[in-house]
């Protein structure tokens, strides 16, 4: 059973073009992180929310967490080829010894 | 540089060979972790370690085997590998559990059982 379902699978898109890719689950999180992973590497922490409507932003990239702490989103806005990647999210529950991955959603950006 | 190091980051078994994937962090972190990643299958917790001394099971831990004698230093041995065991496995640490604590990976040992 699968806590985290990320969407789009896989996506590909324009250098410039805008994206939004999708966490969702039925189970409340106490915190949700998000992650990239390229080729040959382990994925590398880009951020973590932990209130229910949190944004936060890191330059290009916009993390949000809904309200319940179910779900969150990652918005991309003018997308470079420095993007490309996997995007994993990740969920922490409270009394729980480890994070729970989705299945993540593979970037291409193309120049 | 300071991080997760694993070693090897490439290697081949027989079917029956038993190997240790060796983990070492230098950042004095009490968390420790074990995943192996699957194609379509995400990121599946194998075993993991909340200080020295202390280890427990994740989602699919048989087959594998895990001891933390130091802070530092988390393997993985695989008993009698199998063609299933074919992955890329990934150790993590984190300062501890809970929120605001992200997970440092290493780059990956990538494994193939013939």
């Amino acid at each position: 059973t699968q806590l985290l379902e990320q969407s789009p699978q896989f996506l590909s898109i324009q250098e410039g073009e805008n994206l939004t890719v999708y966490c969702n689950s039925s189970s409340v999180f106490s915190s949700l992180q998000w992650y990239r992973q390229e080729p040959g590497e382990g994925p590398v922490l880009l951020v973590t929310v932990v209130t229910g409507g949190e944004v936060k932003k890191l330059k290009r990239l916009t993390f949000q967490f809904g309200d319940a702490r179910k779900d969150s989103s990652l918005h991309i806005t003018a997308a470079q080829p420095g993007d490309t990647g996997l995007y994993l999210c990740a969920g922490d529950q409270t009394g729980a010894n480890n994070l729970f991955f989705g299945t993540g959603t593979r970037l291409t950006v193309i120049p | 540089n300071a991080g997760v190091t694993q070693t090897p980051k490439f290697q081949v078994l027989k079917t029956g060979q038993s190997m240790t994937l060796q983990c070492a962090q230098d950042m004095n972190h009490e968390y420790m972790s074990w995943y192996r990643q699957d194609p379509g299958m995400g990121l599946r917790l194998i075993h993991y370690s909340v200080g020295a001394g202390i280890t427990d099971q994740g989602e699919v831990p048989n087959g594998y085997n895990v001891s933390r004698s130091t802070t530092e230093d988390f393997p993985l041995r695989l008993l009698s590998a199998a063609p299933s065991q074919t992955s890329v496995y990934f150790c993590a640490s984190s300062k501890s559990t809970g929120d605001n604590y992200g997970y440092t990976f290493g780059s990956g040992t990538r494994l193939t059982v013939v």
